[in-house]
């Protein structure tokens, strides 16, 4: 079965600093891959999705990067954070085959900058 | 762009009642998805619909694909403790692919 692994849970960061956070996915292959935000109490909002190795596509613009070195793996990156950055980071996949509309969550980073 | 109006906001429910929420659009889309998000969790899909006039129920759950293809709703039969979190709606738009999402139900079961 298919596995999404997120981390870390939670984040805080100062302004001004960089930011790393790793998203990798088990049991698929060549899958779509998603970096959602989501503010406190608010919708989801697409920053990023990748259909391939080193296909990225980007929805907003942003303080944010994403980078997909491997197949199965979605990193999401700033050089120097914001505190308008802080929100609950979000990783998804979707399959390439059949109805690949669905998304696959993972647990969630809370990022905090301060 | 295209958007989703999702509503209500928030629900204050009692335990046992049945919830009802919906969404709509002015564009078509040719799937509806409903997904919760448990606080501090990513979102879990629960309904997934493809045609229009589809009905699709997961236990207490209810979907509908809206007739014209620019709505969809969710009701929950007997609600329990558990139900509570924040429910969205996405629609896959039929122009570009992209997946829109509606800004979430939060249903909260009053003691």
């Amino acid at each position: 079965s298919q596995t999404i692994h997120q981390w870390p849970a939670t984040l805080v960061q100062p302004v001004g600093s960089p930011l790393s956070l790793e998203c990798t996915v088990e049991g698929t292959s060549n899958p779509n891959l998603y970096w959602y935000r989501q503010a406190a109490g608010r919708g989801l909002q697409l920053l990023f999705y990748s259909v391939g190795i080193g296909q990225i596509s980007s929805e907003v613009p942003q303080n944010l990067s994403a980078s997909r070195p491997q197949d199965r793996q979605f990193i999401l990156s700033s050089k120097k954070l914001l505190l308008s950055d802080s929100g609950f980071y979000l990783c998804a996949w979707s399959s390439t085959s059949g109805r690949g509309e669905k998304l696959f969550f993972g647990s969630g980073t809370q990022l905090s900058v301060l | 762009g295209q958007q989703l109006n999702q509503s209500p906001q928030s629900m204050f429910i009692q335990e046992g009642e049945d919830v009802s929420m919906n969404c709509t659009s002015s564009s078509i889309f040719n799937t509806w998805l409903w997904y919760k998000q448990d606080p501090g969790e990513g979102p879990v899909l629960l309904i997934a619909l493809y045609k229009a006039g589809e009905l699709t129920s997961n236990g207490r759950l209810t979907a509908q694909f809206g007739i014209t293809r620019k709505d969809s709703f969710l009701n929950i039969s007997a609600s329990i403790p558990s139900d509570v979190g924040i429910y969205f709606c996405a629609g896959l738009s039929i122009s570009n692919y992209q997946l829109i999402w509606g800004a979430g139900t939060k249903l909260i079961i009053k003691p």
